[in-house]
Parts: C-alpha cells; structure tokens; sequence
C-alpha cells in the first residue's frame, strides 16, 4: 500500500534561514510523482513543487527544491531565505494509480518562521 | 482566470441531515476529485469522476455519492450525516493535457454537524 510519513510535526525557523521538511514514502509502483502543498489557516492547498520518479534532477521552483532521494524513498522539502509568510502547514503527497490519479498525503508538518 | 472554486464557505447541518457541496473546476480542467479533511489530518480522497462518471473511489461508505456535470463541475453528497462527517472537503481538479500532473485544489468547504 501508498504512505508517506511526515515525522516532523512542526518545525521553527528563523526569518532568512533555510529549512528543511521531511517526507519518506513506501510504494511499490515504479511511475510516481511526488507533490508538496503549502495549507494556511485558510484552508485552500496550494501547489508548491512536483518530481517525478523518472526525473534525474532534483525539482525547483524558487525558494523551493525538492531533495529526491530515490534508493531511500525520501523527498525532503527545502526552503531557502524562510518568510513570514511562509508560517503554515505542509503536506507531502504521492500520485498513485495510473490514469486516474488520487493523492496520498502524509499527515502534515507546521512551519512556524519567526522575525 | 478563475481558479477552482467551492460552494458554501461553511455549513452546519445536524446530525441524521443531508449535504450537498459544490465544486468548478479551474479552466481547462476536466477531471474533479473530492477529498475529506479531518482536523490535524491530511486529507484522504474520497473520488474523483471524468466524463461524468466516477472513476476511482477512496475508503467511504456509501453515504457519500457524487456527480459531475457536462460542464466539468461537481456535486459531493453526503446523507445522513454523522458527527464524524465534520470536515474541510477539499475539491481538486486536473488539466486535461495529461502532461501535467497537477492538481490544482479549492478554498474547501467547512462542515460542522451537530
């Protein structure tokens, strides 16, 4: 079966300084995405950075990268020069399936930056 | 561009009550999946329907049904409501280029059953 597992349940950083989110997953599928999604206090899930299993370099987008480590199933969550706003909830995902795609998540971890 | 939207905001029904929530895809999105979100949990997915059929279903008993529209839009229902129900329900959509692997999700719709 599809997990991930977030062991951080929340984390602190200071305003400027890089962080990083852990996220190990189990899958037996050799096709698989791996997805990070920022939650505010709002609700709405939105979309932060996305690696594919095939992809050989690691995913970025901005302030984001995505440090993939395939042989120990882990897709760590880095963010450089941490904002105030950046303070919310994260979530890991996998696609899983093929076709019709759903995501598993993990269980979440809280950034909270501080100034 | 309008991204995915949600309909209500909030809602508050009494236990033994009947839902209905209320999804549009973003623009260009053809495929609507529904997810529940526990407090303090991720969310788990409930179903997903393209071409107004229901093509895959998560762990959810038969109280919660669903449909989608020839416009792309979707319906999440949920009868006979349980304290348990109370949730985030989260809607996501996908593009119809498959190349792209994003889901795109709503502001979610807060239930609270009493």
């Amino acid at each position: 079966a599809q997990k991930i597992t977030q062991t951080q349940p929340g984390m602190f950083v200071q305003e400027k300084e890089a962080v990083t989110l852990d996220c190990t997953y189990d899958t037996s599928d050799q096709s698989y995405g791996l997805f990070w999604y920022k939650q505010p206090s709002s609700g709405e899930m939105i979309f932060l950075i996305y690696q594919g299993s095939y992809d050989e370099q690691n995913a970025t987008e901005g302030r984001y990268s995505l440090n993939f480590q395939k042989a120990r199933k882990s897709a760590n969550l880095v963010i450089s020069a941490s904002q105030l706003g950046d303070s919310a909830m994260y979530f890991c995902a996998m696609r899983v399936g093929t076709g019709f795609q759903k995501l598993v998540f993990g269980t979440g971890t809280r950034l909270l930056v501080s100034p | 561009d309008a991204g995915v939207t949600q309909s209500p905001t909030h809602l508050i029904k009494t236990r033994g009550q009947q839902v209905t929530l209320r999804c549009s895809p973003k623009s260009g999105h053809d495929t609507v999946s529904w997810y529940q979100q526990a407090l303090g949990q991720g969310p788990q997915f409930i179903f997903q329907y393209y071409e107004e059929e229901e093509r895959q279903r998560g762990n959810f008993p038969d109280r919660f049904s669903g449909h989608q529209f020839p416009n792309y839009s979707s319906e999440l229902n949920v009868n006979a409501l349980l304290l348990g129900d109370s949730a985030l329900y989260l809607c996501a959509s996908r593009p119809r280029d498959r190349s792209s692997y994003e889901q795109y999700f709503g502001p979610g719709t807060r239930l609270t059953v009493t």
